[in-house]
């Protein structure tokens, strides 16, 4: 079946500091990947996604490469900010027999600190 | 503006007392989902929806039903709730059923059951 798995949190990194949250996955079929952030009282938005292995996703300085050989989608950050601190979800999209189902990681929450 | 509107926020309820969590969107999306995201689990997938009438399970469809009347609405019903379904629950919307769409999130329900 398909699952995601991503890193335990909490994560506190200091500003500036470098931020790898590591995500991998099991899928049956070929997964499209994506990356979600979430606020506090807030719903998830889109932060960065890719289709096919290879592909690089970035936004707002975050970057994350599809690995097929590793079944990885880790994101990266060089330099975080106070305004990063969120909660930051690993996703993938797999076709089903009717449509498409979404699997999401447990999130992993994020602190920086000035 | 383009958004998924869920409502209520927030409901303080009963066990066995019917409700519904209505869900729309103004995207013209076909796809349409629903989520519970609780500590430690992330966010699962109870129902989705491909299109107007066609509906299929998430992984966790147990004690709710959905309908797709029409294409902007998703409601979600809780036809006896039990306190195990207290949670925070997502309505999610995306262009078409290509595994490489991006959902959109509404704000999110948190109903406690008590």
């Amino acid at each position: 079946g398909n699952s995601v798995t991503q890193m335990e949190g909490p994560v506190t990194l200091s500003e500036e500091a470098f931020l790898t949250i590591n995500c991998t996955y099991t899928a049956t079929g070929y997964p499209s990947l994506f990356w979600y952030v979430q606020y506090p009282g807030e719903g998830l938005q889109l932060l960065l996604k890719a289709t096919k292995a290879d592909d690089k996703g970035s936004n707002k300085g975050f970057e994350a490469t599809y690995r097929k050989e590793t079944t990885s989608f880790h994101l990266e950050k060089g330099s975080v900010q106070v305004s990063d601190s969120a909660v930051y979800f690993c996703a993938l999209s797999d076709r089903s027999r009717t449509g498409n189902q979404f699997y999401f990681g447990t999130g992993t929450s994020l602190t920086v600190i000035p | 503006e383009a958004q998924v509107t869920q409502n209520p926020r927030y409901l303080i309820t009963v066990t066995g007392k019917k409700l519904t969590v209505t869900c729309s969107q103004n995207m013209n999306h076909e796809y349409m989902s629903w989520y519970r995201q609780d500590p430690g689990l992330g966010l699962r997938q109870i129902y989705y929806s491909m299109n107007v009438e066609v509906t299929d399970k998430g992984d966790v469809p147990e004690g709710y039903k959905v309908s797709r009347k029409e294409k902007r609405n998703f409601p979600l019903i809780l036809e006896s709730p039990s306190p195990n379904q207290t949670s925070l629950y997502f309505c999610a919307s995306s262009l078409s059923m290509r595994e490489n769409q991006p959902q959109h999130f509404g704000d999110g329900t948190r109903l406690s059951i008590l």
